[in-house]
C-alpha cells in the first residue's frame, strides 16, 4: 500500500482563489510528521509547512495551511490567496515514528494559477 | 546565511565512468540526505547520515553506489561505474536538531550516456 498518496496529477486555479491540495497517509505508528514541499519549474525543493500527528491545532505559515484530519488520515494543504508564483508541483510527505528522520514523498500535484 | 550547497549542478557522462556528487549542508546542520528524483519512482531517500555517521541506506540501490561524510561540512555521493538508468536529479538535504524541516539543495541533473 501506498504511504502517501496524492490522487490529484493536476489542479488549476485561478489567482486570488483558495485551493486544496489533497494528501492521505498511511502509518500505524502514532507518532509521524506530515510536511508539505514545494517544486518550482527550477527543479529545487522549498519546505512549506510541518504537522506533527500530536499537534492539537492545524499548522499555519502565512498563505499556507494544513488541513489535518486524523481520523481520515488526511493532511490537506490549502493555499490561500493564489498567486501566479504558486504553480509549481507540490509533494506531500511523512515521517513514520520517532526513530527515524526518512521522509516517504507522494508522487505529486502540479498546480497552475492562471490569471 | 547560506543553503545547501550541491555542485556539480548538471554532469554528463559515458557509461562506465566513475560519477562524485559533493554537498555542503547549511552549518549547524547535523543530519543529511540524500535524494533521487526520477519521472518512473519520484523522489526518494539513498541515505541518510546523522552526526556524520549514516544511519539508514537501505535505499541505495546497490553496490555501484557509495556515500561518504568525513565532516559535518561536507559528503560525497559516489556512482561507480555509472549507467545510462542512473541518470535523475540528485538532490541533497540538511536538517538540524528536532527541527522538523528538511532544507534541499539545488540539485545536480545527472545524465549519463
Amino acid at each position: 500500500a501506498q504511504k502517501i498518496t496524492q490522487t490529484q496529477p493536476g489542479m488549476f486555479v485561478q489567482e486570488k482563489e483558495a485551493v486544496t491540495l489533497d494528501c492521505t497517509y498511511d502509518t500505524s505508528d502514532p507518532s509521524y510528521g506530515l510536511f508539505w514541499y514545494k517544486q518550482p519549474s527550477s527543479g529545487e525543493m522549498i519546505f512549506l509547512i510541518y504537522q506533527g500527528s500530536y499537534d492539537q491545532q492545524n499548522a499555519t505559515e502565512g498563505r499556507y495551511s494544513l488541513n489535518f484530519q486524523k481520523a481520515r488520515k488526511s493532511a490537506n494543504l490549502v493555499i490561500s490567496a493564489s498567486q501566479l508564483g504558486d504553480s509549481a508541483m507540490y509533494f506531500c510527505a511523512m515521517r513514520e515514528g520517532d526513530v527515524t528522520d526518512k521522509l516517504i514523498f507522494g508522487t505529486g500535484t502540479r498546480l497552475q494559477v492562471f490569471p | 546565511d547560506a543553503g545547501v550547497i550541491q555542485s556539480p549542478r548538471h554532469e554528463v557522462t559515458e557509461m562506465g565512468q566513475e560519477v562524485t556528487l559533493r554537498c555542503k549542508p547549511i552549518s549547524g546542520h547535523n543530519s543529511l540526505f540524500w535524494y533521487r528524483q526520477t519521472m518512473m519512482r519520484g523522489l526518494e531517500l539513498l541515505i541518510y547520515f546523522n552526526n556524520n555517521v549514516p544511519i539508514d541506506d537501505s535505499g541505495m540501490p546497490e553496490d555501484r553506489f557509495s556515500a561518504k561524510m568525513p565532516n559535518a561540512s561536507f559528503s560525497t555521493l559516489k556512482i561507480q561505474p555509472s549507467e545510462p538508468r542512473d541518470s535523475a536529479v540528485y538532490f541533497c538535504a540538511s536538517s538540524f536538531g528536532t527541527s522538523p524541516g528538511q532544507y534541499f539543495g539545488p540539485g545536480t541533473r545527472l545524465l549519463v550516456l
